[in-house]
């Protein structure tokens, strides 16, 4: 069974950088999977935030492009989202989420969401 | 590229009635469009890939149709469970992945 579990601070200062990791259980990460971030702000909808590849592959929402990377740590079995100059407007449940390609990039697995907050 | 409009924005539906949920996307998806529930406090769940396909484990009375620029999520007969907020998501271009803004089907 594919489990995903997300860490991070839970608060997040304005302007500093948000930090998260999604830990994978039951499959390893350096398959032909995609990994990615989806978040929620508080009484909203889906974003998709990015996905990203072990081999290196990632492909974000233009909207934050300017603002996100992404990373695989196959020796973990985790990959890992950092958002820098955050905002108010950062403040939501962020998913991570396996896709399932080459069927489809759908998300078949996801995390249980962690809730991180932007205040000072 | 690929935004999609979910109607209506809440339903109210009686437990044993039919539920139908539409997505309706800017541009051609094809098949490449997935169905989701979130109930409150929870992940989304996949319950529909390929328009159509019930992902592993999901009842028989979840049912997706359409192609291109219409899709219907059918739930046959709501049982007290199904009581949630319904996403529909494209990944036509799956370089740029895009939900659609919800559908809360909620109990008359």
């Amino acid at each position: 069974q594919v489990r995903l579990q997300e860490s991070g601070p839970g608060l997040v200062e304005p302007s500093e950088t948000l930090s998260l990791t999604c830990a994978v259980s039951g499959y390893s990460i350096s398959s032909d999977y995609y990994w990615g971030w989806i978040r929620q702000p508080p009484g909203k909808g889906l974003e998709w935030i990015g996905s990203t590849h072990h081999s290196g592959n990632s492909y974000f929402n233009t909207s934050l492009k300017s603002r996100v990377t992404m990373s695989v740590d196959t020796s973990k079995n985790q990959f890992s989202l950092k958002l820098i100059s955050v905002t108010a407007a950062d403040t939501a449940v962020y998913y991570c989420a396996r896709l399932s390609i080459p069927a489809g990039a759908f998300l078949d697995y996801w995390g249980q969401g962690t809730l991180v907050t932007v205040s000072s | 590229e690929g935004g999609l409009t979910q109607s209506p924005a809440t339903l109210s539906v009686s437990p044993g009635e039919r539920a139908t949920l539409s997505c309706r996307a800017s541009q051609n998806v094809g098949s490449n469009l997935a169905w989701y529930q979130q109930r409150p406090g929870q992940a989304p769940r996949l319950l529909i890939y390929g328009a159509s396909t019930r992902a592993t484990g999901i009842p028989a009375r979840f049912s997706g149709s359409g192609s291109g620029t219409e899709f219907t999520l059918t739930i046959s007969s709501l049982q007290s469970e199904d009581f949630a907020v319904y996403y529909c998501q494209q990944y036509n271009n799956w370089l740029t992945l895009t939900f659609g803004g919800g559908t809360k089907v909620d109990i008359k």
